[in-house]
């Protein structure tokens, strides 16, 4: 079945940096974007970006923007997201999800999660 | 905008019909889907699109759009339907995702 399996949880100092992994299988890794969100305790979704496995390409939402890096190893069907500058409000967790279909912007699956810890 | 707006919170009588709103004003040019997530657990998409609900999904969830409102209508709320509701959809631009802020909902 569709799958996305994360990398486990992580505890950063603040102005470090974090590399979250997501491991695809099931499906055409290159036929389907990933998108990361995230979420912090308590909190709502919020989107940070999009990358296309096939073409390397990326999105990011304007308040990560120089701040987030989003890449891929189409060998190994994995998606990284690199968070640099943390600070404490970076405390989350953090999903991948794969696009449903090319045209939407709706996700399923979802990975499981990755906490994110960010203190000094 | 480049905003959705959901309630906090709502809750429901066991049995009865729930509506939860998502408003924005790029549901105008975009249609919305929605997800559950209960207490712990990873987001579950319940129904996207026009008119779309993915396999597994009961029927009793349904949803549906007018101008820069969407809705997720829950038809015969059952006790597992507890969980929070966020909607998602493009900004206005076109360009990024968006999330609302989730509903809570309670099945009383």
């Amino acid at each position: 079945q569709v799958q996305l399996v994360q990398s486990g949880a992580e505890v950063k100092k603040t102005g470090a940096s974090v590399k979250v992994s997501c491991k695809a299988s099931g499906y055409t890794f290159i036929n389907y974007d990933i998108n990361w969100v995230r979420q912090a305790p308590g909190q709502g979704l919020e989107w940070m970006g999009w990358m296309s496995p096939k073409s390397g390409d990326t999105g990011y939402a304007q308040r990560f923007q120089g701040r987030v890096a989003m890449t891929r190893n189409t060998s190994i069907n994995t998606v990284y997201m690199e968070l640099n500058s943390l600070r404490s409000e970076d405390t989350a967790v953090y999903y991948c999800a794969r696009k449903r279909d090319p045209s939407g912007w709706w996700f399923d699956p979802w990975g499981q999660g990755t906490l994110v810890t960010v203190s000094s | 905008s480049s905003e959705l707006t959901q309630d906090p919170a709502v809750s429901v009588a066991l049995g009865q019909t729930v509506r939860i709103t998502c408003q924005g004003d790029s549901l105008r040019n975009y249609y919305a889907s929605w997800y559950q997530q209960k207490p712990g657990q990873v987001p579950v998409l319940v129904f996207f699109g026009k008119n779309k609900r993915p396999s597994g999904i009961p029927d009793r969830f349904s949803g549906s759009t007018s101008g820069t409102t969407t809705s997720l209508t829950i038809t015969g709320a059952q006790a597992e339907d507890e969980a929070v509701y966020h909607c998602n959809s493009r900004d206005s631009s076109g360009d990024h995702v968006i999330f609302g802020g989730g509903t809570q909902l309670t099945v009383l």
